[in-house]
């Protein structure tokens, strides 16, 4: 079944690790992919997006993404995380000309150790 | 600017009372996409509306559920006789026309004794 995958379901770190969240579509054509950051309590923010052009994407709070077409990937990561960093990460994907609905991953939970 | 809203952000509902979860876009958007995030699993898509019309329901239950955006107003996301099953997490987004981002609200946690 075609879906989105990410790899790790709870990750703990230690402050200033550097971290690398998988994700993995099974679409083919052309897709956009977001990554979205959920802290305890609150709504989907936005971290990043990817529509087209350079394949390495910059978002916000120092995360960036590589979209690499071949693996069907989007990795989210972030060279040293903080303890604020500790929340719930979604990756989703939009097929183009398959409507306007988003995918998600079923999330990794990070836990940021101080 | 105000962001999406939804209200009411939690919600307790007897097994066979209805629940209704309404949405309002951010200022200007006309899309607006329902999800469901059950306990530990990620949001699944339900349906996408514009104005007056409901575009894709692909994800909705054949029963119990259904959604409407009136031409003015919130959205409004009706489940009639909940189960307990219904228990969940509700976000609504919206985005501008001709664009796919999509800006999400802070949720409804339905909670069905």
């Amino acid at each position: 079944a075609q879906s989105v995958s990410q790899h790790n379901h709870h990750v703990i770190l230690s402050e200033a690790a550097s971290l690398e969240l998988g994700c993995n579509y099974s679409y083919g054509g052309t897709v956009n992919l977001f990554w979205y950051v959920q802290y305890p309590g609150q709504h989907l923010q936005l971290l990043l997006k990817y529509f087209s052009g350079d394949p390495l994407v910059k978002g916000i709070k120092g995360f960036e993404a590589e979209f690499i077409k071949s693996k069907f990937s989007f990795n989210l990561r972030k060279p040293s995380v903080q303890w604020s960093d500790t929340a719930e990460y979604f990756c989703a994907v939009n097929r183009n000309n398959y409507g306007q609905n988003f995918v998600f991953g079923p999330g990794t939970r990070l836990s940021v150790l101080p | 600017n105000a962001g999406v809203m939804q209200n009411p952000r939690h919600l307790v509902r007897r097994r066979g009372q209805e629940a209704r979860l309404r949405c309002s876009p951010m200022k200007g958007h006309s899309h607006v996409y329902w999800y469901r995030q059950l306990p530990e699993e990620g949001l699944k898509f339900m349906v996408y509306l514009q104005k007056e019309n409901i575009i894709d329901e692909s994800g909705m239950p054949k029963e119990r559920f259904s959604a409407e955006f009136p031409k003015e107003g919130p959205s409004i996301l009706r489940i009639q006789q909940v189960v307990r099953g219904d228990s969940a997490a509700y976000f609504c987004a919206s985005s501008p026309p001709s664009s796919v981002e999509q800006y999400f609200g802070p949720g409804t946690r339905l909670t069905v004794t």
